[in-house]
C-alpha cells in the first residue's frame, strides 16, 4: 500500500510571505496526485490534480501553483500568502483503482 | 459537477449508542466512499461502495448504498469513544477523465462515556 508524506505538519506564516508545502508518495509509480484544501466547516476543495511530471492542471484561480519536479513528489507553493489561504492542506495519490484515493497526514497552515 | 450533501452536520452520542450518517447526492452515484478524518490529520479509507443495493461492513461499521444509488447511509453499532471524527463521503466523478472525487462536507461525530 501507499504511504503519503507531508511537511511540515504545522506552519504559521505573515501575509505576503512564500510558501512551499511537499508532499512525496512511496508505494507506487506515477500516480495522480492531488492538493486538497480544507477551510474549517466545509468540505475538500480540490486545488490541483497532477497525472504526470510537469503535468499541472488548476482547479480554483487563486495565488497558489503547484509543482511536481518528479513522479513521486508534489510541491504547492505561493509567492505571497494571504489571510484566505489558511487552512489545512492535504495531499493525496490515486490508487491501483481508478478512483482511490490515499490522502498523507495533511499541513495545518496559518496566515498572520 | 456533483454535490454531496451530508447529514447531519455534527452528532454527539453517548458510547454504546447507534448512530447512522447520510450521504445524499442528486445524481446517481457510480462510486461512493466513506472516509474517517480525525482532527487535524489525514483521511482514512473505510469503504468503498458501487453496486445498488450493496452493503458493506468492517468491525462495527456498516455502508449501504440504496437501490436508486443516489444515497448512501454509514451506521455504528454501540460506538465507541474511538469511532470519534469527521465522516466524509466522497463519490466518483464520471464526467472527469483525471479519476477526482467530489466531497460532502463531512459529519462530525463526538462520542462520550
Amino acid at each position: 500500500s501507499q504511504t503519503i508524506h507531508q511537511w511540515p505538519a504545522t506552519l504559521v506564516q505573515p501575509v505576503g510571505s512564500p510558501l512551499s508545502l511537499e508532499c512525496t508518495v512511496e508505494g507506487t509509480s506515477n500516480p495522480n496526485l492531488y492538493w486538497y484544501r480544507q477551510a474549517a466547516g466545509r468540505g475538500l476543495q480540490l486545488l490541483f490534480y497532477s497525472v504526470g511530471i510537469g503535468q499541472i492542471s488548476s482547479e480554483v484561480p487563486q495565488n497558489l501553483s503547484a509543482s511536481r519536479p518528479q513522479d513521486r513528489q508534489f510541491i504547492l507553493s505561493s509567492k505571497k500568502l494571504l489571510l484566505s489561504d489558511s487552512g489545512f492542506y492535504l495531499c493525496a495519490s490515486g490508487g491501483g483503482d481508478y478512483y482511490e484515493q490515499y490522502f498523507g497526514p495533511g499541513t495545518r497552515l496559518t496566515v498572520t | 459537477s456533483q454535490e454531496l450533501e451530508q447529514s447531519p452536520q455534527s452528532l454527539i452520542v453517548q458510547e454504546g449508542k447507534n448512530l447512522t450518517i447520510n450521504c445524499t447526492s442528486s445524481k446517481t452515484l457510480y462510486g461512493l466512499y466513506w472516509y474517517k478524518q480525525k482532527y487535524g490529520e489525514g483521511l482514512i479509507f473505510l469503504m468503498m461502495l458501487q453496486k445498488g443495493g450493496e452493503e458493506k461492513s468492517h468491525e462495527k461499521i456498516t455502508a449501504k448504498l440504496d437501490e436508486k444509488k443516489q444515497q448512501s447511509s454509514l451506521h455504528i453499532t454501540a460506538s465507541q469513544p474511538s469511532h470519534a471524527g469527521i465522516y466524509l463521503c466522497g463519490a466518483e466523478d464520471r464526467g472527469s477523465t483525471l479519476g477526482r472525487l467530489y466531497f460532502g462536507r463531512g459529519t462530525q461525530l463526538t462520542v462520550w462515556p
